[in-house]
């Protein structure tokens, strides 16, 4: 079946570095996002991706769709405390009901 | 716009019991809610897409006789677990995806997720 494998599996940071992480497939995917979950809560979706290729930014979060369709990366720059938490890949084959295939998480820990 | 509700948020019941478990779109209509389970330290786990209107669909392992689920409205899908053994204890999170019409992305928003724990 199809998998993500996702990395690192922890980091563990200073506040104000940049953090980078990324997913990579052997499968090809159309849709990659990125959610972020907080303990005891669910994912909440940080940046949606539908083009090989396309970088897209929010705030200081940018995601990039790999060329390939089976991979994208997530950086988060200049990290503050607020940043911790378990971060998620998930790649979709379809716009339509299809169902989502998970990474198995990036865990961000920071320094102050 | 786009917000998930699940209830209760947390659910301690005896070994034997069953337990419902509500998830609700409150701004939008969702023809499609997906229900997860998630262990500590591990990724989402999907066990059922849930259609309204119509039976779900289960992923391979997972009992439907075990868990049950019905959509009964565009807004709620709901998941009984039904004889509840502790080895059921777990996170259970839901999620609807907001339909926009052909052509457009249809963007899954998760609910806060349901601790059970099963004595």
């Amino acid at each position: 079946g199809q998998q993500l494998n996702q990395s690192p599996q922890s980091m563990f940071i200073q506040e104000g570095e940049d953090v980078s992480m990324n997913c990579t497939s052997s499968s090809i995917f159309n849709t990659w996002l990125w959610y972020k979950q907080d303990p005891g809560e669910g994912p909440v979706l940080l940046i949606a991706l539908y083009k090989a290729g396309e970088l897209t930014s929010n705030g200081r979060l940018t995601a990039q769709f790999g060329i390939t369709r089976k991979d994208s990366f997530l950086n988060i720059s200049a990290s503050i405390p607020s940043d911790v938490g378990i971060y998620f890949c998930a790649g979709q084959v379809g716009q339509g009901a299809q169902k989502l295939v998970f990474g198995q998480g990036t865990r961000l820990t920071i320094n102050p | 716009g786009a917000v998930v509700s699940q209830h209760p948020s947390r659910v301690i019941c005896k070994s034997g019991t069953s337990v419902k478990i509500e998830c609700r779109s409150l701004d939008f209509q969702a023809t499609t809610m997906f229900w997860y389970r998630q262990f500590p330290k591990k990724s989402l786990m999907l066990m059922a897409t849930s259609n309204e209107g119509s039976k779900a669909t289960y992923e391979q392992g997972v009992e439907k006789d075990k868990f049950l689920i019905n959509h009964a409205s565009l807004t709620l899908s709901t998941l009984t677990v039904t004889s509840a053994h502790p080895e059921d204890s777990s996170f259970y999170i839901c999620s609807a995806r907001r339909n926009r019409g052909r052509g457009a992305h249809n963007e899954q928003f998760f609910g806060p997720g349901t601790r059970l724990t099963v004595l």
